[in-house]
């Protein structure tokens, strides 16, 4: 079964600063990633997926991920944030012997945007 | 209704009672799933189901049961609540084979 680990609980930056989000993964099966992104008091949406292809992901929304398989990193970063981009973030691969269809998600990084 | 809709928003139960905390979604997805939600954990699977008549057990199933009679439903019953049950439950689906998950807003419980 795949597992995941977000290093940082908490992430402040300024508004318009590039922000880095770090997610690593344990896997020794096929590997599919989950960004999924929670704003206050709101259930959760995904962000962008790593299935397969391109290691370099992108949302509508300006951030990107790369599934790096050397360093089993799944990393979300935003060149430039804005104070809207204020959430919870989490990471997810599949939970495993569920089918591949249900997800263990990370602790959450909360990302606090300051003007 | 549109995407997952969750029953109720929120409920404060005394321990020791039953609840069952309701998700419908319309969207005809095969798979559904019951998440809870505590600071510093992430959100843990507790119960999920691959398709309708079958059901399976998470991470985290004590204290919990689910059924799946039909395809649009999924309710999480705790039948004799206790206050480390108290956390935000999400529902989710997904289409079979697409692990691209939806979620409904959240129940708040809190169990005193």
């Amino acid at each position: 079964a795949q597992s995941v680990t977000q290093l940082d609980s908490q992430v402040p930056v300024f508004e318009e600063a590039p922000v880095e989000l770090r997610c690593n993964y344990s896997s020794s099966v096929s590997v599919y990633l989950f960004w999924y992104v929670q704003y206050p008091n709101q259930g959760l949406q995904l962000l962008l997926k790593y299935l397969s292809g391109s290691t370099l992901v992108e949302s509508i929304n300006g951030f990107e991920a790369e599934f790096n398989k050397s360093q089993t990193s799944f990393h979300l970063r935003k060149p430039s944030v804005h104070i809207s981009d204020t959430a919870e973030y989490f990471c997810a691969a599949p939970l495993g012997n569920t089918g591949r269809r249900a997800l263990t998600f990370g602790s959450g990084t909360r990302l606090q945007v300051q003007p | 209704i549109a995407g997952i809709t969750q029953a109720p928003t929120s409920q404060i139960l005394a321990a020791g009672r039953r609840m069952t905390l309701r998700c419908t979604q319309d969207m005809r997805h095969n798979a559904m799933y019951w998440y809870r939600q505590d600071l510093g954990l992430g959100l843990r699977l507790i119960h999920y189901s691959n398709t309708a008549g079958t059901t399976g057990k998470g991470e985290v199933p004590d204290g919990y049961s689910v059924s799946r009679a039909n395809t649009d439903d999924f309710p999480l019953t705790l039948a004799s609540a206790v206050p480390s049950q108290t956390s935000v439950y999400f529902c989710a689906s997904s289409e079979l084979d697409n692990n691209e998950q939806f979620f409904g807003p959240g129940t708040r419980l809190t169990v005193l």
